[in-house]
């Protein structure tokens, strides 16, 4: 069964920092793209990042400089590291599948596969 | 930035109506653009892909049309289980974006 975990998530200071874990199982994890999205309460979907095969990386201007992504093939996992946390980051993160590439070929089905979400607050 | 503007915000339907959502983007993105929906306390799940192709095991029900900036979903015939948020994104660059979405409720 292909499956995303997040983990991580919890209640932080303003400024604090955490780091996120998704976990991939069911699929060949290093062949594909992955995302973060998260979602304020109440509120619609806000893309956070991508990491791609190669390990490229891209953020919105919201948290570029602040947030990183990584991931770590042979674990199967992907991660999120958050710094200078602001009370805006308070959302559900997500972990998402994204494009498939193999042979120097890709293709994608949008974010075909999410996670269950990992909650973040960011709070005094 | 590409800007995905999603009409209505929400709407109310009977079990058995036709709905249509549309969204629109501020350029062109050809067809990579996804819908998914989303239930109150639950991930999203994607409906389709490049515009008009149904995931794996979605109801033949939803469809999807459009390429440029002016997409349309559409659910032929409203099911109890359809009644949730309906959002779109692009998919054509980064950064990625979403819609606002679509609330689909019970009339």
């Amino acid at each position: 069964e292909v499956q995303l975990v997040e983990s991580g998530g919890g209640l932080v200071q303003p400024g604090g920092s955490l780091r996120l874990s998704c976990a991939a199982s069911g699929f060949t994890f290093s062949s594909y793209d992955m995302h973060w999205v998260r979602q304020a309460t109440g509120k619609g979907l806000e893309w956070v990042s991508a990491i791609g095969t190669a390990g490229d990386t891209y953020y919105p201007g919201s948290v570029k400089g602040r947030f990183t992504i990584s991931r770590e093939n042979a674990k199967n996992s992907l991660y999120l590291q958050m710094n200078s946390l602001r009370a805006g980051d308070t959302a559900v993160y997500y972990c998402a599948r994204g494009r498939y590439c193999t042979n120097g070929v890709c293709y994608t089905r949008g974010m075909d596969v999410w996670g269950q979400g990992t909650t973040v607050t960011v709070s005094s | 930035d590409i800007q995905m503007t999603q009409s209505p915000s929400s709407l109310s339907a009977s079990v058995g109506d036709r709905v249509t959502i549309t969204c629109r983007a501020s350029q062109g993105i050809s067809s990579w653009l996804a819908w998914y929906q989303q239930k109150p306390e639950k991930a999203p799940k994607s409906l389709i892909y490049a515009a008009s192709s149904l995931q794996s095991g979605v109801p033949s029900r939803f469809s999807g049309s459009g390429s440029g900036t002016d997409f349309t979903l559409t659910i032929s015939s409203l099911q109890p289980e359809d009644f949730a948020t309906y959002y779109c994104q692009q998919y054509n660059s980064y950064p990625r974006t979403f819609g606002g979405g679509t609330k689909v409720e019970i009339k």
